[in-house]
């Protein structure tokens, strides 16, 4: 298997500018996730899905963030407008299981640079 | 206070060494994680474990439920074990990971 893939994987744009960050699940997996992680403040939890449906989307930081789960093998998180503080490597995971906490795999990650 | 703590937070030790990394957390866990990240930025997942101990290879995880408290140890320790390595819990009902800040550890030849 691939692994968990994302795209892309660096991405440069100006702020006010939409950004659409994507994600391919490892197949099979039902579970998916959207971390992002800053110097700052580590690594967060912004969304969750599972079987496509959010779970839990309270790490989402404001309105301009959304994100989709259309089918089990792609995802997206958007930002619109981005903002130099969303500058940040976003990751996306899979995992095979819900409510037993199985491993997580992670994608290589994005790295956002808003200018 | 953050709900899971980590300790040291960096950490240098010769080749050889037995390396030691604590997690301390303060909320019910349904699994606690350890995380490996590569100086180029990849995340792997080590073990997750919710009760005893694991082992793989060199590297050992141990967790005390009653105590809330974990550790990654490395035995024979390599410079190829230098990345950052976190820890995360999942509540119970959910599989929404909560991070340590992370250890950074590097290993000298």
């Amino acid at each position: 298997d691939a692994g968990v893939i994302q795209s892309p994987r660096h991405e440069v744009t100006e702020m006010g500018q939409e950004v659409t960050l994507r994600c391919k699940p490892i197949s099979g997996h039902n579970s998916l996730f959207w971390y992002r992680q800053t110097m700052m403040r580590g690594l967060e939890l912004l969304i969750y899905f599972n079987n496509n449906v959010p779970i839990d989307d309270s790490g989402m930081p404001e309105d301009r963030f959304s994100a989709k789960m259309p089918n089990a093998s792609f995802s997206t998180l958007k930002i619109q407008p981005s903002e130099p503080r969303d500058s940040a490597v976003y990751f996306c995971a899979s995992s095979s299981a819900f409510l037993r906490g199985d491993t997580q795999y992670f994608g290589p990650g994005t790295r956002l640079t808003v200018l | 206070k953050n709900e899971v703590e980590q300790s040291p937070q960096n950490l240098t030790a010769q080749e050889g060494e037995f390396i030691t990394i604590n997690c301390s957390y303060s909320v019910g866990i349904s699994a606690l994680h350890w995380l490996q990240q590569h100086p180029g930025g990849g995340i792997v997942s080590l073990f997750m474990l919710s009760s005893g101990k694991k082992k793989h290879g060199r590297l050992i995880a141990t967790i005390n439920i009653q105590e809330k408290h974990s550790s990654l140890h490395i035995t024979a320790s390599h410079p190829r074990d230098s990345a950052v390595y976190i820890c995360a819990v999942s509540g119970f009902g959910n599989e929404k990971l909560t991070f340590g800040t992370g250890t950074r550890l590097t290993i000298i030849p």
